[in-house]
Formats: C-alpha cells, structure tokens, sequence
C-alpha cells in the first residue's frame, strides 16, 4: 500500500446522498484506477484516468463520476448512492510504460443504506 | 464481463504442499499478472508473465502460460500459513495500461 492512500476508510451514509473517495498518490504514476470488489463477482473497473483532466469509462461506470485535476489524486463521485454501490472500493496505480503491474491502495468499505 | 477465470475457486492445503492454480482467459493478451489479496488488503502484485515468454520464476512462485489454450497456472512450493489468500490472474486485452481480473482463487494453507 505504500504510496497510495484512500479516505475515507470506511463510511456509511443513505441512499440518495452524494459521496466522494478520493485516491492520493506519492509515486507520480500516471495511471489510476477506481475498482469495486463484491462477492462473486471479483474486483471490476469503474473508471480511470490516463492523466490530468484525461478519464475513461471501466465496465460498470454507471452512477458513477470521477476527476483528476492533479496528478496525485483521483476522486470518485457517487451522485446519489444506492444501496447496489455497497462495495469495497480500490484505488490502483500504474506506470506509464516497462512494467504494467497496478499498485493497490488499501481499500473504502463503503454501505449505503 | 470476467476476461480471466481462476480455478479452483478455493484450495485447502496443508503446509509445506505445493499450491496450483489455473486461469483461462478468452481473448488476445500482452501479459498475464497474478496478484495476491489477503484479507481485508488491497491486492499485491506477484508475477507478471509476457505473451512471448512460455514460464516465469520467482522466489517459490513458478508460472506457465499457454497461449494457444489461453490459459496460465500458479504454482506455490512449499506453501505457508501466510501463503493464505485469494489470488488473482489479470490479463489486459491487448490494452497494456487496463487489467481485467478474474473472481479469484481462495487458498487456505492450514499449519
């Protein structure tokens, strides 16, 4: 987890309020990456990021924003929360080029209820 | 969708046996990647294997692919206690900077 950071940790809020997570990082990866993991179905993409102000959709995007106005952090928005975006979500990062492992963060558990 | 399907989906071993498990995938890769998750973590990465490269070591962690198949395996020697994870294969569809992991093996290595 070293050099990536998640906050909150944890959170709990209601269905319908906004929330943001935000990612920071200390490496100056230029890729990051917003997961969720939920049982049986494995961790999926949400969105990422290929730098500042450059964002794309993953395979479950819907209900979901994210920004990236500096290049250490990387935030993901819930609009208005349900409780199908219960879930544990992680950030990863990734170097542009050689190696393309993805580093973790150490995870949000997020409930809506 | 799933570009990686991990096999078994749980393993339970005794310490000291050696650990495998296996990853199909369905389209044309770069790399394969395994990681590691232990409970309650993010995943760690283990192993990154080429397209063009057929077997990779490192440390206790030996891996194959097979392109032809469209399948990889993880071996663990000699397993430990703290060998207990969940392991997953990724694989990134030609892309290179986007993974797709597969649900995960669960290993449980019992002391």
């Amino acid at each position: 987890d070293a050099g990536i950071t998640q906050s909150p940790r944890h959170k709990v809020t209601e269905t319908g309020t906004p929330v943001t997570l935000r990612c920071h990082q200390t490496e100056n990866h230029r890729y990051m990456y917003w997961y969720r993991q939920d049982p049986g179905h494995g961790l999926r993409l949400i969105h990422y990021s290929y730098g500042v102000k450059d964002t794309d959709k993953g395979e479950v995007s819907d209900g979901y924003s994210v920004s990236r106005s500096k290049t250490e952090d990387f935030l993901l928005t819930l609009e208005s929360a349900t409780s199908s975006q219960t879930s544990v979500y992680f950030c990863a990062i990734g170097a542009a080029s050689g190696a393309y492992e993805q580093y973790f963060g150490p995870g949000t558990r997020l409930t809506v209820t | 969708s799933q570009q990686g399907e991990e096999d078994p989906q749980a393993l339970s071993i005794q310490e000291g046996e050696n650990a495998t498990m296996n990853c199909s995938y369905k389209t044309s890769i770069n790399n394969l990647q395994w990681y590691r998750q232990n409970s309650g973590r993010g995943l760690v990465h283990l192993i990154l294997i080429r397209s063009n490269e057929r077997e990779k070591h490192s440390g206790r962690l030996r891996v194959t692919l097979d392109t032809s198949k469209k399948s990889s395996s993880l071996l663990i020697t000699a397993s430990r206690a703290a060998d207990t994870a969940s392991y997953f294969c990724a694989t990134d569809g030609g892309s290179n900077y986007k993974l797709t992991f597969g649900k995960g093996t669960l290993l449980t290595v019992n002391p």
